[in-house]
């Protein structure tokens, strides 16, 4: 079973309306990422927090609005998103060891949020 | 700019056939970080494993192994008497040492993988 558990499973949402998604670990890892993977495409990275900061945005829209609220919890609010928007949604930790260095850390996924934009 | 490349987009076999899964990457980093993970239709990637880019040594585990040549800046994996457990979409990824906590991936195309009776 993963130990990083993404909520709602699946998402039907029109172009007006706001929503989040949810994701949640418990293994103590300081490293939270979210990811979007259209079909028959690899995972596309948007968002990375590192210690509950925000450490890199790969020049996502603004209609997505990340939040992590503790070392946990991962949220992604979503407004007035776009069809194209459409996706499967996955959240990732990792430890993020300060000292390891970026890059040689595993990630650890949650099943992700099928995301459908009407 | 880093890129992995999976030439092979869809692979069919029959139960208990060996299959190689190919992996070509680029890079202008001499640290770097080679990893295999497997996406079955629940849709979680599983890691699979980790190399560095200085341990060329090939590993085994169970009927999984992987062989790293960075003369050919190629990180194949090699399924052994494949099983219909292991259909599922293979990504190699690539991700680069730096500063920080977080790591940033550089994924494949990726295989799908699909084992039949």
């Amino acid at each position: 079973d993963t130990e990083v558990t993404q909520t709602p499973k699946h998402l039907v949402m029109g172009m007006t309306n706001k929503k989040s998604l949810k994701c949640e670990q418990h293994m103590g890892h300081r490293a939270m990422y979210w990811y979007k993977q259209k079909a028959k495409k690899p995972p596309e990275l948007m968002f990375v927090y590192s210690y509950e900061k925000l450490s890199i945005n790969e020049s996502v829209p603004s209609r997505f609005s990340p939040e992590c609220p503790n070392s946990s919890l991962l949220n992604l609010h979503l407004h007035a998103l776009q069809p194209e928007d459409s996706a499967l949604y996955l959240c990732a930790s990792s430890q993020g060891r300060p000292g390891q260095g970026r890059g040689y850390e595993k990630l650890f996924f949650g099943s992700g949020t099928q995301l459908s934009v009407l | 700019a880093q890129k992995v490349t999976q030439a092979q987009t869809e692979i069919s076999v029959v139960e208990k056939e060996d299959v190689t899964l190919d992996c070509v990457y680029e890079t202008r980093d001499t640290t770097y970080y080679l990893f295999w993970y497997k996406q079955p239709p629940s849709g979680e990637l599983v890691f699979l494993i980790r190399r560095n880019s200085f341990d060329e040594q090939n590993e085994i585990s169970g009927r999984y192994s992987w062989n790293f040549q960075k003369s050919t800046s190629s990180f194949n994996f090699t399924i052994t008497a494949s099983q219909v457990v292991d259909s599922a979409v293979y990504f190699c990824a690539l991700s680069e040492r730096g500063t920080g906590t977080a790591s940033k991936l550089t994924f494949g195309t990726g295989t799908r993988l699909q084992v039949t009776l």
